[in-house]
């Protein structure tokens, strides 16, 4: 069946400019998650998503970062003003909630601010 | 947050047997031990999850001793495309949140 994915793949912006990363979660899956991961770091927690319930935005990093999540399914991320410390990749999960909440992840969103 | 110490890196050779120790002193009595494995340019992948005493699935074992303070992670012959970064993650699947948290992980180098 299909599986988490990114689009796009690869985003090239220039500093300032606003950028819009979108997750299309596997189909039924409840919950979903964003992470960041910079080059040769683990994965930095952006935003949770749970049903209906109100989005986890603790760990996103400034108020430029901000994410909705539509009829609970696909969600966006969005990146304002963005700076060159913006530049990771940007990977999403989604996950059933109970079943062990194992997280399938998409294969990312590479973002280069210039 | 129970939080995770691992080794940064380990080195391997084809067909050895690899044990990944992580410590997670302050565990709670709900949490559960999870294992996630990522290759280079890829999302992370589940590998195996245990409460207590020793899971085995396929790909790996997990070892969990009785005070739960630390796990090991046991990779039996490994192969060159074993190669990846293993994160060991700690948090209560029944919450409604999952509270798992990736730190930077262990990368493992196998050499022919």
């Amino acid at each position: 069946g299909a599986g988490v994915s990114q689009s796009p793949s690869n985003k090239v912006t220039e500093k300032g400019k606003d950028v819009e990363l979108r997750c299309d979660p596997i189909s039924g899956h409840t919950a979903l998650y964003w992470y960041r991961q910079s080059l040769g770091q683990g994965l930095e927690f952006l935003i949770y998503f749970q049903g209906n319930s109100a989005p986890d935005k603790s760990g996103l990093p400034s108020d430029r970062f901000s994410a909705e999540r539509t009829g609970g399914s696909v969600s966006t991320l969005t990146i304002q003003r963005t700076q060159q410390e913006d530049s990771a990749v940007y990977l999403c999960a989604s996950s059933l909630v109970g079943q062990n909440n194992e997280q399938f992840f998409g294969p990312g969103t590479r973002l280069t601010v210039l | 947050l129970a939080k995770t110490t691992q080794p940064i890196s380990m080195d391997s050779y084809e067909g050895q047997e690899v044990n990944i120790t992580c410590s997670h002193n302050n565990i709670a009595t709900n949490d559960y031990i999870t294992w996630y494995q990522q290759f280079p340019s890829q999302g992370p992948r589940f590998i195996i999850q245990g409460y207590k005493t020793k899971v085995t699935n396929e790909v790996a074992s997990l070892f969990i001793p009785a005070d739960r303070k630390s796990s090991t992670l046991s990779l039996p012959r490994v192969s060159l495309s074993d190669t990846a970064v293993y994160y060991c993650l700690v948090g209560d699947l029944n919450s409604g949140y999952s509270t798992l948290t990736f730190g930077k992980g262990t990368m493992l180098l196998v050499s022919p």
